[in-house]
């Protein structure tokens, strides 16, 4: 089945520093990505859309600035989280539709630490 | 926009059976998902409704009434590893999927 795989599982940095979250489907190509951020005992809130060879899309709420996400090929999107804070701290997920399904496959997920 | 309600927490017991029901306001969706997300992992597929009605596989089935803006997850026999949380999505359009709190699930002995 379709596979996304998501690195790193768990990053601890120090505030003001950046941290890169790369997310790849391994046996499809994905022309879209999505990237959600959880919180504790919350729900999955999506936070923007990875086009690929295009800007991706935000949701409102989101900085772009902040949040920067690259989709530079069929099978791997990244986010960055610049100049992290410790607010930033939190579960981020990426997920692509597989072909020919429903369900989304979604990464493993990064567990972000800022200190 | 869209809204979406699930009961926060639920409690049953090991081989009983238990329903965990989602209601939404929205302007149009596709379909509606549901999804198993145990602690501090990421969420897997469980269903998808499209039409009316309910879509049954294994242990666990789905239903959907649009014209009541309702759906819910049933799950039979309930085992200890079913304790999760269980999310309820909707997908609205271009692949975007819109996520509901989640029900907190615990089976116990």
């Amino acid at each position: 089945g379709a596979v996304v795989s998501q690195h790193p599982s768990r990053v601890i940095c120090k505030s003001g520093t950046s941290v890169k979250i790369e997310c790849r489907s391994l046996d499809f190509q994905a022309t879209t990505m999505f990237w959600y951020r959880q919180f504790p005992k919350q729900s999955l809130m999506l936070m923007a859309t990875s086009n690929e060879g295009s800007k991706a899309t935000y949701e409102q709420g989101v900085e772009k600035d902040k949040f920067l996400i690259n989709h530079a090929s069929l099978t791997l999107s990244t986010l960055t989280v610049t100049s992290a804070h410790p607010e930033d701290s939190s579960f981020y997920i990426c997920s692509a539709p597989p072909p020919g399904g429903y369900g989304y496959t979604f990464g493993s997920g990064t567990r972000l630490t800022v200190v | 926009g869209q809204n979406i309600d699930q009961p926060t927490e639920m409690t049953a017991t090991e081989g009983a059976i238990v329903q965990i029901n989602c209601t939404y306001q929205t302007s149009g969706f596709n379909g509606l998902f549901w999804y198993q997300q145990h602690a501090g992992e990421a969420p897997t597929f469980l269903s998808y409704n499209v039409l009316d009605g309910l879509e049954e596989k294994g242990r666990f089935s789905s239903f959907l009434s649009r014209s009541k803006g309702y759906s819910y997850l049933l799950l039979k026999e309930l085992q200890m590893k079913d304790s999760a949380s269980y999310l309820c999505a909707l997908n609205t359009g271009g692949f975007k999927t819109i996520f509901g709190a989640g029900t907190r699930l615990f089976v116990k002995a």
